[in-house]
């Protein structure tokens, strides 16, 4: 069955830390992985899209990582800011088909200052 | 090049009544998503649609919802009779073609609340 799953589920961090996210999945055959950051009333937006060839992507203070063999990716922020609380979104396509979309439930975080 | 447009952003329905949920893509994308998020969960895909072709609806329950992209205009996400479970957020995001390694881009979302 293809999932998602991501961890923590909701984490909460000091203004200026580093903090790491965990999404491992199931989908098969691979075609993408994408992380979104959602904040509370908008729709998510776009941080990294990774393809199978590809271990390290960064955008900005944010850096994704992907293992393809072990179907885990990661998503690093650096030097938190109070801006970076919101859901933070895995998702995964496969080859089959265009739509064929396996979202994660998030995991939400909060930055404190 | 304004991004993905919804409206309403907040819509309120009695049991019964209808709900149309509109979203214009990107200019130049043809290829639009529909999802539904309900409070405290991920979001969920319902239906994709090119113009004027809906080319899967899987995640779309059988009565009572359609979607739709007409060759002109905004594509709408109707909802015959709505009930209280139907209260969510519903997100469109449209891309200029297919997902393979194409980026897809979210609209606001409109929250629709079944009282």
């Amino acid at each position: 069955k293809n999932q998602v799953e991501q961890s923590p589920q909701s984490l909460i961090i000091l203004e200026g830390k580093n903090c790491t996210l965990q999404c491992n999945y199931t989908v098969s055959p691979f075609s993408n992985l994408r992380w979104y950051k959602q904040d509370t009333g908008r729709g998510p937006v776009s941080l990294t899209i990774m393809t199978f060839s590809e271990n390290t992507k960064s955008n900005g203070r944010y850096t994704a990582t992907l293992d393809a063999d072990t179907k885990q990716s990661s998503l690093h922020i650096t030097a938190s800011q109070l801006s970076d609380s919101a859901s933070y979104i895995c998702v995964v396509i496969d080859q089959t088909g265009a739509n064929n979309l396996f979202f994660g439930t998030g995991t939400r975080l909060t930055v404190i200052p | 090049n304004a991004g993905v447009m919804q409206n309403p952003r907040h819509l309120v329905r009695r049991r019964g009544q209808e709900a149309r949920l509109r979203c214009s893509p990107m200019k130049g994308h043809s290829h639009v998503y529909w999802y539904r998020q309900l409070p405290e969960e991920g979001l969920k895909f319902m239906v994709y649609l090119q113009k004027e072709n809906i080319i899967d609806e899987s995640g779309m329950p059988k009565e009572r919802f359609s979607a739709e992209f007409p060759k002109e205009g905004p594509s709408i996400l109707r909802i015959q009779q709505v009930v209280r479970g139907d209260s969510a957020a519903y997100f469109c995001a449209s891309s200029p073609r297919d997902l393979s390694y194409n980026e897809q881009f979210f609209g606001p979302g409109t929250r629709l609340t079944v009282l």
